[in-house]
């Protein structure tokens, strides 16, 4: 499974655009990005998956460029309650037996008034 | 309402003791998990069962042990062998063969070993 790098920490302002960036240098072609969302005490939550270009949802969007072995998670005009650590994961879809998540350390992303 | 309980939220034990973690769902998911998080860190993979009767050891699973006995159910025993069991246990469920990498966590459980 390939590893990723993100930033430890991300301060930002309400309304603000965040872009939170995340490193896949040895991505393999099967792979997919999958973002989750963690709150203090609680279990993570999906946010976004995609393989390649731009994916747009209700809460973000993902940029990946085209040799992928970087990608973009972009949260629009931030509130407090984004406050939040953020993992990038990267892996195969899970069909088989030995499909696993690895979960980095995260971006702690921070919002302030 | 589908989703994934575990209980109970918080838990303590004196060190030596073995204890149970329960993790239930009712989204008829396949796969299960459990991760260990420690403070400031990511989550670790324990065990995971990807059907039932049949479960295979993650990252960390020296001093734990599990069953799958039911799809619904996937119990956790912490066991005296685990040198620092104090941590955040979470959860999860998925079904393998959807399009997204989706885990459905629980809400965790907090234990904490005196």
């Amino acid at each position: 499974l390939a590893k990723t790098t993100q930033p430890i920490s991300m301060d930002s302002y309400e309304g603000q655009e965040v872009n939170i960036t995340c490193s896949h240098n040895n991505i393999a072609t099967n792979d997919y990005i999958t973002w989750y969302q963690q709150f203090p005490s609680q279990g993570p939550r999906f946010i976004i998956q995609g393989y390649k270009t731009k994916v747009t949802n209700e809460v973000a969007s993902l940029f990946i460029p085209a040799d992928r072995k970087s990608s973009t998670l972009s949260l629009p005009r931030v509130s407090l309650s984004d406050t939040a650590v953020y993992y990038c994961l990267v892996g195969d879809l899970p069909m088989d037996s030995s499909y696993k998540l690895i979960f980095g350390s995260g971006t702690r992303l921070l919002v302030r008034p | 309402d589908g989703g994934i309980t575990q209980s109970p939220k918080y838990l303590f034990r004196k060190e030596g003791q073995n204890v149970t973690l329960s993790c239930e769902q009712n989204l008829n998911h396949d796969a299960m998990y459990w991760y260990r998080q420690d403070p400031g860190q990511g989550l670790r993979l324990i065990y995971y069962s990807q059907i039932v009767n049949d479960f295979q050891k993650g990252d960390i699973a020296e001093g734990y042990s599990v069953s799958r006995e039911k799809k619904e159910s996937f119990p956790l025993t912490v066991t005296s062998a685990q040198k620092n069991p104090t941590a955040f246990y979470l959860c999860a469920s998925s079904s393998p063969g959807d399009w997204y990498n989706e885990q459905f966590f629980g809400p965790g459980t907090r234990l904490t070993v005196l």
